[in-house]
């Protein structure tokens, strides 16, 4: 596609729910990050993918979050038992090979969870 | 770890004055720097980018910044801001410790343009 497209924009949940988010990459773009936007934290990586496989799942903040993704294209964020501390803006980023020194992060318009 | 500290987080300015942001990282090594632009409701876009070379880089519309290394610097300029440009500024870096993956951001900076 033509940029990042995430899904769904909003998200309102009730305390206790599980909730995924997607992340569809630019085409062809071999690495995918996840971003976490808050007040006060700023934003804060929370894993990335090399194709399928996430060698760098360090910023998940807590068991809660998982991350998948497959065909090397689309990514899904699986929270569970979602806390009130877990409202934030989601964002996802893609860039072409994420293992060159010059690769440039494009990112998605994210998604808003608001966990109530 | 790196860290990227920028030291406003609001700045309101008058149309036509000048603009600059600062932004400072701590790694001792060979790093990338970005400055990525909010506008409201709209998605986190790159303004900019240093990778080695010239360390004055000129980003879109009108946008630069200079890369002072032993400063450990990479500070926004703008000469004459726009209404246009109210927008959050975020300064942000990668480093081989991250296999030059992963951006640590700023916190931000919110900049407000009066016309």
């Amino acid at each position: 596609g033509a940029g990042v497209s995430q899904s769904p924009s909003n998200k309102v949940t009730e305390k206790g729910k599980d909730v995924e988010l997607r992340c569809d990459p630019i085409s062809g773009h071999t690495a995918l990050y996840w971003y976490r936007q808050s007040l006060g934290q700023g934003l804060e990586f929370l894993i990335y993918f090399q194709g399928n496989s996430a060698p760098d799942k360090s910023g998940l903040p807590s068991d809660r979050f998982s991350a998948e993704r497959t065909g090397g294209s689309v990514s899904t964020l699986t929270i569970q038992r979602t806390q009130q501390e877990d409202s934030a803006v989601y964002l996802c980023a893609s860039s072409s090979t994420g293992r060159r020194r010059t690769d440039t992060q494009y990112f998605g318009p994210g998604t808003r969870l608001t966990v109530l | 770890a790196q860290s990227v500290s920028q030291h406003n987080h609001h700045v309101i300015l008058s149309e036509a004055a000048s603009l600059e942001l600062g932004c400072n990282y701590s790694y001792g090594g060979t790093v990338n720097l970005f400055w990525y632009v909010q506008y409201p409701g709209q998605h986190l876009q790159l303004l900019l980018k240093y990778f080695s070379g010239d360390p004055l880089v000129k980003g879109i519309k009108g946008f630069e910044a200079e890369f002072i290394k032993s400063k450990f610097s990479f500070n926004l300029r703008k000469p004459s801001v726009q209404w246009s440009d109210t927008a959050e500024y975020f300064c942000a870096v990668n480093a081989p410790g991250s296999g030059y993956s992963t951006l640590t951001f700023g916190k931000g900076t919110m900049l407000l343009v009066s016309p």
